[in-house]
């Protein structure tokens, strides 16, 4: 029940695609789901994350979609940039709890 | 740089010499997280603190690891007659806490390699 699942594992597109990273979660306790991006040999940084009583949230170019119901949410990477490649990591707790990782997306964006 | 710090970067260690790892929060935060992780594998909680009280403690941490955070500021983690299996990264985050937010911020890191 502690567990979020996160996929694909890999993830390559094309310069300007719009990457889709899904997770989902079982503990309908979790009320905080932030996303992560992590580049080799640098520890995590928080990209954006989204409480569960909106669907959507959107900050430059990374939108997180929420669906309470299917306890699924989602990253969308609009006009991906050769620089956006990037280990990215779901995460869920309760407030101010320790996080629950997902096992990691690589995405790689070619020129 | 007013980031989560993180010391050493990089600690190459022979089995069973015992090491301590240095993290420096947030100023104003008074959560502090231990976070372990693998090549290829999210983040996996060790442990926590509320200020200088250690309020969770993950299964992973064996009687080997021992972490503090005196007077709520720093926190050392130290582990005993490392292993092999030790070898990992391990993450420090803080954040506010419930009365200010929950966003978390990690640290570089220190990089374990146990020879």
């Amino acid at each position: 029940q502690q567990q979020v699942k996160q996929s694909p594992q890999s993830l390559i597109v094309q310069k300007g695609g719009i990457p889709i990273i899904n997770c989902a979660y079982e503990n309908t306790a979790f009320d905080y789901f932030p996303w992560y991006q992590q580049f080799p040999g640098k520890g995590p940084a928080l990209l954006i994350a989204i409480r569960p009583d909106v669907s959507e949230k959107k900050e430059g170019r990374f939108t997180i979609s929420f669906n309470k119901s299917a306890k699924q949410f989602s990253l969308h990477i609009m006009d991906s940039q050769p620089g956006d490649s990037a280990t990215y990591f779901c995460a869920a707790s309760r407030t101010t709890d320790k996080l629950i990782f997902g096992t990691g997306t690589r995405l790689q964006v070619f020129p | 740089d007013t980031g989560v710090s993180q010391n050493p970067r990089h600690k190459i260690t022979k089995r069973g010499q015992n090491v301590t790892f240095r993290c420096d929060p947030i100023s104003e935060h008074n959560r502090l997280y231990w976070y372990r992780q693998t090549l290829g594998q999210g983040p996996e909680f060790l442990t926590y603190f509320q200020n200088e009280a250690q309020l969770e403690k993950s299964r992973l941490l064996s009687d080997r690891f021992s972490a503090e955070r005196p007077k709520g500021s720093f926190s050392t983690l130290e582990i005993q007659r490392t292993e092999q299996g030790d070898s990992a990264m391990y993450l420090c985050a803080s954040s506010r806490g419930r009365q200010g937010g929950t966003e978390a911020f990690f640290g570089q890191g220190t990089r374990l390699t146990v020879v």
